[in-house]
Order: C-alpha cells, then sequence, then structure tokens
C-alpha cells in the first residue's frame, strides 16, 4: 500500500539552528515526492519536488530510496519557517498525492 | 500565476440541509481536479478525483451519495455534501494539475464548512 509517515507532530527549534523534518514513504513503483507548506490561514503551497533538486528558502529534500526517505532539510531555521510542513507522494502524473500526516514547525525567537 | 479559487471560503449550514462548495481554476483548464478534507491539524484526506464530462472517482470509504461531484466545465468542480450533519464539519480543498507546466499541481484556499 502507497502510504507517507511524517513521525514527528510538532518539531519546535529555536532561530537559527538546524532543522530537519522527517517524512518516509512506501510504494511499489518510482514516486514523485513533494513538501508542501501551509503557512497560518494560508492555502497550501508547493516547497520543493524532488525532480526538481532546488532549494527553496533555503530548505533542501533528497529521495533516498534505499530508506525510501525524503526529510526536508533546512541549516537556519527562521521565525517565518514556522508553519506546517506536509510531505507527499504521487503515484502518477495526474496530480493524485497522498499526504503524511503533517509536521507542525515551531520557530522560537 | 496559476490560481485554484474555492467559493465559499466559509459556510455554516443547518443539519439536513445541503451545501455546494465551487472549486475554479482562474486562467487554465483542468481536466482534472480532486477534493480532500482536512480536519484541524490533521492530513489532507483524498476524497475523489473530479474528471470533466465524467463521473468521479471515490476513495475508498468515502460515500458518492452524500458528497456530489459535478465537473461540468474544464474550470469548473463543485462539491455538493448532501443531507449535512455535523460530523461533516471540516476543511474541503480542492486542487488542480496544470498538465503543461510539468504537472504542477495548485491548491484552493480551502473552504470552511460547519454545521450546526
Amino acid at each position: 500500500a502507497q502510504r507517507v509517515t511524517q513521525p514527528e507532530k510538532l518539531l519546535s527549534v529555536f532561530k537559527g539552528a538546524p532543522v530537519e523534518l522527517k517524512c518516509n514513504y512506501s510504494y511499489s513503483g518510482s514516486p514523485e515526492l513533494f513538501w508542501y507548506v501551509q503557512y497560518s490561514r494560508q492555502r497550501l503551497q508547493l516547497l520543493l519536488r524532488h525532480i526538481s533538486r532546488e532549494s527553496i528558502k533555503g530548505f533542501t529534500a533528497d529521495l533516498n530510496k534505499g530508506e525510501t526517505s525524503f526529510h526536508l532539510k533546512k541549516p537556519f531555521a527562521q521565525e517565518e519557517d514556522s508553519a506546517m510542513y506536509y510531505c507527499a507522494l504521487s503515484r502518477n502524473q495526474g496530480g493524485k498525492l497522498i499526504f503524511g500526516q503533517g509536521t507542525e514547525l515551531s520557530v522560537k525567537p | 500565476g496559476a490560481v485554484v479559487s474555492q467559493h465559499p471560503s466559509w459556510v455554516i449550514c443547518k443539519s439536513g440541509t445541503s451545501v455546494k462548495i465551487e472549486c475554479r481554476s482562474l486562467d487554465f483548464q483542468a481536466t482534472t481536479m480532486f477534493w480532500y478534507r482536512q480536519f484541524p491539524k490533521q492530513s489532507l484526506m483524498l476524497m475523489a478525483t473530479s474528471n470533466e464530462g465524467s463521473k468521479a472517482t471515490y476513495e475508498q470509504g468515502v460515500e458518492k451519495d452524500k458528497f456530489l461531484i459535478n465537473h461540468a466545465s474544464l474550470t469548473l468542480s463543485t462539491l455538493t455534501v448532501t443531507s449535512a450533519h455535523p460530523e461533516d464539519s471540516s476543511f474541503y480543498i480542492c486542487s488542480a494539475s496544470r498538465s503543461y507546466s510539468g504537472n504542477t499541481i495548485y491548491f484552493g484556499e480551502g473552504s470552511w464548512l460547519t454545521v450546526v
């Protein structure tokens, strides 16, 4: 079964500290993986997709097929990074997404 | 950029009534849209795939007679919650895929439904 797991419901760090939001997936084929961010009272926005291999707002994520992980990392957290982060998997290119449970990131001053 | 818009942003309805939520792709055509449900501080759960000109495909456990989906045009999908009950109160989010931009998926702002 296809599944996305984010083990941490809440991650609290101080400003300037490194951040790693964990994401593991189970999928039999070749998945496309994403990180979405939802700031307070705003819509879900795409942060990263693994095929782009880019860095957005200082965040990076590397797909590790051996460990079936797609952890999101940022070396120095900022207060404005506080939000809900969702890891998601797409089974095809049609746009249907399976979301993880989400991790609330709280960056304290 | 591409925008997906939902209306209404929030709605309160009485138990037993029906309520319709619209999802529009404002500057692109979307043959497929998706409806999700999100409870506070929880994940998005896919309810159904809305296909323009054909029947929606529902995920397991989602009652198709309760959550009616109509995708009458390439820019509009509607979700109608029929005979609403308080347990249907939730945040409903739609998304649309813009195929010629690398299948980028755009989300609507969501619609809060409260059934009293």
